[in-house]
């Protein structure tokens, strides 16, 4: 089976304060995403690479900034954290297929809930 | 681009009664369909996908989804709903070519009443 996991399922961080979250996962997905879920708003990307060292913006990028040097690990980070990234951070990834298109199954981590003081 | 919306945030239903969870997409080019379901304190997993082929699909626990290119829908149903079917679903797509990101919809809580 394929596992995501976050590197914290709780997280309690004072405003300014730089935030890391990571995730890792073990199936050699090429793709690998970062959403925030909020009530009544869904998911909404922030941040996604589809390889090693790339990174594409998602449509929630401002003051996230996000680290993917090894194929398996994917980090969010939070330069200088605030009220209003208080927030369900959910981790994802998916594989490419063989022909070069993406595919279509993303597999989640269990997520952390991030609060910020 | 392209959107996604779940009408109804909540459905309440009594267990072993049929239920129906809609949802519409809006899209310039053909796409990919999902439903995904989270269950309490978990992150998501995939209930089925539309990608080609027969518009009706199944995916796992008994549900299915039937994708409606005129209406532009995927609603999501299930003839019998059980106590462990609480939770929050949510409808997705993406656009077919290419590599592009998954849009969300914004979740319906489906409730099932004993």
């Amino acid at each position: 089976d394929v596992k995501v996991t976050q590197s914290s399922r709780y997280l309690v961080k004072r405003t300014g304060e730089k935030v890391f979250l990571e995730c890792v996962q073990d199936m050699d997905h090429e793709n690998m995403f970062w959403y925030r879920q909020d009530p009544g708003l869904g998911l909404r990307l922030i941040y996604f690479s589809y390889d090693v060292k790339m990174k594409e913006k998602g449509d929630i990028p401002e003051g996230y900034s996000v680290s993917r040097e090894k194929k398996e690990r994917f980090s969010l980070i939070l330069e200088s954290a605030s009220t209003n990234q208080t927030s369900m951070y959910l981790c994802a990834s998916s594989s490419r297929t063989s022909g070069g298109t993406h595919t279509d199954t993303q597999y989640f981590g269990p997520g952390t809930r991030l609060t910020v003081l | 681009a392209q959107s996604v919306t779940q009408l109804d945030s909540q459905v309440p239903v009594f267990e072993e009664a049929p239920v129906e969870l809609r949802c519409n997409y809006s899209s310039s080019v053909s796409v990919y369909l999902f439903w995904y379901v989270q269950y309490p304190n978990q992150g998501l997993q995939l209930l089925l996908k539309y990608l080609s082929g027969s518009t009706l699909v199944k995916g796992i626990n008994g549900f299915e989804a039937e994708f409606n290119k005129s209406q532009t829908s995927f609603h999501l149903r299930k003839p019998s709903v059980h106590i462990s079917d609480t939770a929050e679903y949510f409808c997705a797509v993406r656009p077919s070519g290419g590599y592009q990101k998954v849009t969300f919809g914004t979740g319906t809580k489906l409730q099932v009443i004993p």
